[in-house]
């Protein structure tokens, strides 16, 4: 299957502070891309849609302001979350999707907050 | 109504059983149909692509009923290794729907 990339794997940092997180797909392009967010013992929380080009779509009761993202190129999107707090501590997943709609997630990133 | 529902088990089944875990969706318009592993603490990957006609690879069956709406995966000769937690996922568009996921833990 394709490839997907994602970093860092994990990264601590103070609260206030901003955290960018890349994923890149390695052996194909993607135009969409997709953010999840999931915390222990529960399901994969679809966060956004990163389209190539242009903003992305937010799911409701995320803000775009607080996770910023940037779809730049066809194999790199971007994730960054602004003022990091506590309650912003979990574990972040991005997919990308081929043209036959399948998805293929990158490793993930555990983001601790203190 | 969610768009998908899955059974979030656990299923507990001994070395070399066979278990079967339905999936259904809400929207008929749906177009594509997947079955992820994800284990614990890791990103889900893809098992399969689930087809109208079925599908099989190794131990493992795929089947997708548009009439009734529902996914199904069967796993056969269950191993040790098969223990996680199984999302099936259906694409609409751009959107793709996720089910909460499946517990299996095979037991020795």
């Amino acid at each position: 299957g394709a490839v997907v990339s994602q970093h860092p794997s994990w990264v601590i940092c103070k609260s206030g502070t901003s955290v960018k997180i890349e994923c890149r797909s390695l052996d194909f392009q993607a135009t969409t891309m997709f953010w999840y967010r999931q915390f222990p013992k529960q399901s994969l929380m679809l966060m956004a849609t990163s389209n190539e080009g242009s903003k992305a779509t937010y799911e409701q009761g995320v803000e775009k302001d607080k996770f910023l993202i940037n779809h730049a190129s066809l194999t790199l999107s971007t994730l960054t979350v602004t003022s990091a707090h506590p309650e912003d501590s979990s574990f972040y997943i991005c997919s990308a999707r081929t043209d036959s709609y399948e998805q293929y997630f990158g490793p993930g990133t555990r983001l601790t907050v203190t | 109504r969610k768009e998908v529902e899955q059974d979030p088990g656990p299923f507990n089944v001994p070395e070399g059983a066979t278990v079967a875990f339905n999936c259904t969706y809400s929207n008929s318009a749906s177009q594509s149909f997947f079955w992820y592993r994800q284990d614990c603490r890791k990103e889900p990957k893809l098992l399969m692509s689930v087809y109208s006609s079925g599908n099989e690879d190794g131990r493992f069956t795929a089947q997708l009923n548009r009439a009734s709406q529902y996914i199904s995966l069967l796993i056969r000769d269950s191993k040790l290794s098969d223990s996680a937690t199984y999302l099936c996922v259906v694409n609409l568009g751009n959107q793709f729907y996720f089910g909460t996921g499946t517990s299996l833990t095979v037991i020795p």
